[in-house]
This record gives C-alpha cells, structure tokens and sequence, in this order.
C-alpha cells in the first residue's frame, strides 16, 4: 500500500459543477497538505496548502483536511474548462522538506 | 519574477549514454529539490539540498544517479549509462527558508532513452 492513495480518475464534469478531489494517506506524521494543478507537458502548480487540520477556502477552490480520517479533500465551485488538468496531492511531515504526492486524478470540465 | 528553469527541456539518449539535467532555481531559494515522474504517476522524491548540502538522496534509484549543487544555487542530476527504466519526466522545485515554505516547481526535463 502506498503513503497516499488517490484515485486516478480520469474524472470528467459538466461546466458549472462542484467537483470533489479527495486522498487518503497513512502515515499519521503527515501535518503539511498541499494541492497541486499540473497542466500537460507543464510542472506542477501550487494551489493549497494546509497546515494540520481544518478548513481554507481562496476563491472557487476550498481544501479540507481531515486529519483522524487521514483524509484531504479539493473542492471546486463553479468548475470552467480551465479548470481542466491533473490534481496531485501533496504531504509532509516536516516543513520545507520532500513532498510525497498521490498518483493524480485527471479532470475534465466539458463546457 | 523568475521562477525556476530547467534545460534541456527535452532530452532523448541512447542506451548506455550519460546524461546531465540542470536546474536553475528562484533567486535565493535556499533548498532544491528532484523529482521524477513517471508516465500517469505522481512526483517521486529523488534528492534534496539545502544551500550546497545535499541532505537526503535516499530516493535516488541507483549509484547511477548523482545530483550536486556546488556552489548552492544551480543545480545538475547526473545519470550515468542510461537504462530505459530511467525515462520519466524529471522535476526540480525550490523553496524558501522557512518550517511553511512551499515548494514552486520548474516545466521538468522530459527524458526518453531508447
């Protein structure tokens, strides 16, 4: 089993939708969460970071950490065909050290 | 401002070469790190640096790989006698001092070895 497991998706909306991104991971250590957008042939994009558990919302995107469960959540609002690319979560246990992502889910929105 | 480079940005090798992959990070970042990325999968950690330190390589696959940073800016991942396995998309990213710092990536190194 991996540290963190995210389903590969592909996954794919309708314009408008709220999309939900979620990982599980299971190494309790983690306190640093991070969302990133990598768009093809393109290097991964910060988009949320999370310290411990809790709630942040910036814009149409809101990241959820739900720490007990070992589980993190990305939500989109009002999705938009821009919004298409692949999501990779990101954890570590310390700050400013390695990054152990999940796999990706790739999502399209169909305008 | 400038965010982190990398060259080449496409890479083909024949089996057997040696390659150099360089990373120029954003001004000042004190650590750097590689990544690699396989075809449908996440970044793997490879090897970090803090300033010319190279504090962890645990994730480099073989005594193939070697990274260094010697004067604790610019950055070369060195693999020597290519094997297919090693073909992959190879990220660097930098980050600030700092226990909340994140970690801004470059395009990566897309390398193929045939």
């Amino acid at each position: 089993q991996k540290e963190v497991e995210q389903d590969p998706g592909p996954l794919s909306v309708p314009e408008g939708a709220i999309v939900s991104l979620n990982c599980t991971y299971s190494n309790s250590a983690f306190q640093y969460f991070m969302w990133y957008r990598q768009y093809s042939r393109k290097g991964p994009e910060l988009l949320m970071y999370t310290y411990s558990s809790g709630n942040k919302e910036d814009g149409r995107f809101t990241a959820q950490v739900d720490k007990s469960s070992k589980y993190i959540s990305l939500f989109i609002r009002d999705s938009q065909p821009s919004d298409s690319a692949t999501y990779l979560c990101a954890m570590s246990d310390s700050g400013n050290t390695p990054l152990v992502f999940g796999k990706g889910t790739r999502l399209s929105v169909i305008a | 401002g400038a965010g982190v480079s990398q060259s080449p940005r496409y890479k083909v090798a024949k089996r057997g070469q040696d390659v150099a992959l360089r990373c120029d990070p954003i001004s000042g970042h004190v650590s750097l790190f590689w990544y690699q990325q396989a075809l449908g999968q996440g970044p793997e950690f490879l090897t970090y640096f803090q300033n010319e330190a190279q504090l962890d390589k645990s994730g480099l696959p073989s005594d193939r790989f070697f990274a260094e940073r010697p004067e604790g800016s610019v950055s070369t991942l060195k693999i020597q006698r290519t094997q297919q396995e090693d073909s992959a998309v190879y990220l660097c990213a930098s980050s600030s001092t700092g226990s909340k710092e994140t970690q801004y990536f470059g395009p990566g190194t897309r390398l193929l070895v045939l």
